[in-house]
């Protein structure tokens, strides 16, 4: 069965620093891969999908993939206080009927 | 802007008590599915639904039944619930349900069980 995990758990950046969140999963066929994000009490918020190796970028959000070494990555360019939230990874595979296998999620602090 | 609606945003109850939690969705998607978010953040997947008929039904306790009444609601029932029940229920839909999709998720249902 599919694993998805993120590293690391929690994370502290200066405010216009470079954030980076690490995603490694165990089946080498997925091939759909999501960054959501979560503020506390809010539902989730894509920011980046990504489905082949390489990179995308979307606004100040960056996904790298490597299926090869099963990792994908998000950086924050330049973040700000209100980046402050629950990172996700999600990972699924084109056949599989829109089910996500979720990480158990970074945690982003941005200092101003 | 928020396209899946969940009622209600909290809810307190008891030890074996029977709850029900509502999800509309007005995007004109096919597929609606319930997740769970447990305390640690972990979201896993419970039911989905296309077109109201049932497609994923991951390893739940029989206690948990999705009803749907047509293809833009559908709600979660819990009958007597368990202290393992407390979590976020989290609503979302997609257009047909193929992997490929974007997922939109409502904002959540937080459960506590006393």
């Amino acid at each position: 069965q599919q694993k998805v995990q993120q590293s690391p758990e929690s994370l502290t950046v200066s405010e216009g620093a470079m954030a980076s969140l690490n995603c490694t999963f165990s089946d080498g066929t997925s091939n759909n891969f999501r960054w959501y994000r979560q503020h506390s009490a809010k539902g989730l918020e894509v920011l980046v999908s990504i489905f082949s190796d390489g990179e995308k970028e979307e606004g100040r959000f960056t996904a790298h993939l490597n299926r090869a070494n099963l990792h994908v990555s998000l950086h924050i360019r330049e973040p700000q206080p209100s980046d402050s939230a629950v990172y996700l990874c999600a990972v699924s595979m084109s056949y599989n009927q829109g089910k996500l296998i979720f990480g158990q999620g970074t945690k982003l602090s941005i200092k101003p | 802007e928020t396209a899946v609606f969940q009622t209600p945003n909290y809810h307190v109850t008891q030890v074996g008590n029977e709850v029900s939690f509502n999800c509309k969705q007005t995007l004109g998607h096919d597929t609606m599915y319930w997740y769970k978010q447990d305390s640690k953040k972990l979201l896993k997947i419970m039911f989905s639904y296309n077109n109201k008929q049932l497609i994923v039904n991951e390893t739940v306790p029989r206690r948990f039944s999705p009803q749907s009444s047509d293809k833009a609601h559908l709600n979660l029932r819990i009958k007597s619930v368990e202290p393992e029940d407390s979590a976020v229920y989290l609503c979302a839909s997609s257009l047909t349900g193929g992997g490929n999709e974007r997922l939109f998720f409502g904002h959540g249902t937080k459960l506590s069980v006393l």
